[in-house]
């Protein structure tokens, strides 16, 4: 089956800093890839769907300027936190969708965790 | 919020009993997805219902959907400890291309 990987698993980082998460297809092509945000026994939130070579589109209350999404390649998606604070912690997981697919059927990797210290 | 609700968020059980999970959703959709997470760990597709159709299997899991109601469920039988997990449906509504994801139930098989 289709298989997407996310780095790195885990992350902790200080209040103030940067933090860039990978998310790859690593056996398909996929026109777009989707970032959520999961809090702890919480259901996934989606945050941006992500369009190779083009700007992404964020969800409603989602900050463009404080995430960013780079699709660059038709296998990798990178989501950069920036100025990371507490309130950012959180498991971020990605998917991605097979380009051409029948439906909307979604791979998703297996998530990062973010800690803000 | 168009998130859908499932019921009930949290199920315990015995091995070998059967669980069911209802999910309940609020717009008109394409598909429905249900999806299994273990803890701390991504999401695993398990089955898609189209909205033409009312029922479907996989294995030991069995899924039901009702477009009028807006409702559909998963049926685990015979589960197994590790069954244990958080379940998640997923609607994919018409036109917007873009998973909503319910409030998931979290089962808990013990053996």
């Amino acid at each position: 089956g289709a298989v997407v990987s996310q780095h790195p698993s885990r992350v902790i980082c200080k209040s103030g800093t940067s933090v860039k998460i990978e998310c790859r297809s690593l056996d398909f092509q996929a026109t777009t890839m989707f970032w959520y945000r999961q809090f702890p026994k919480k259901s996934l939130m989606l945050m941006a769907t992500s369009n190779e070579g083009s700007k992404a589109t964020y969800e409603q209350g989602v900050e463009k300027d404080k995430f960013l999404i780079n699709h660059a390649s038709l296998t990798l998606s990178t989501l950069t936190v920036t100025s990371a604070h507490p309130e950012d912690s959180s498991f971020y997981i990605c998917s991605a969708r097979v380009a051409g697919g029948a439906y909307n059927e979604q791979f998703f990797g297996p998530g990062t965790r973010l800690t803000v210290l | 919020s168009q998130q859908g609700e499932e019921d009930p968020q949290a199920l315990s059980i015995q091995e070998g009993e059967n669980a069911t999970m209802n999910c309940s959703y609020k717009t008109s959709i394409n598909n429905l997805q249900w999806y299994r997470q273990n803890s701390g760990r991504g999401l695993v597709h398990l089955i898609l219902i189209r909205s033409n159709e009312r029922e479907k299997h996989s294995g030991r899991l069995r899924v039901t959907l009702d477009t009028s109601k807006k409702s559909s469920s998963l049926l685990i039988t015979a589960s197994r400890a590790a069954d244990t997990a958080s379940y998640f449906c997923a609607t994919d509504d018409t036109g917007f291309q873009k998973l909503v994801f319910g409030t998931g139930t979290r089962l808990l098989v013990s053996p």
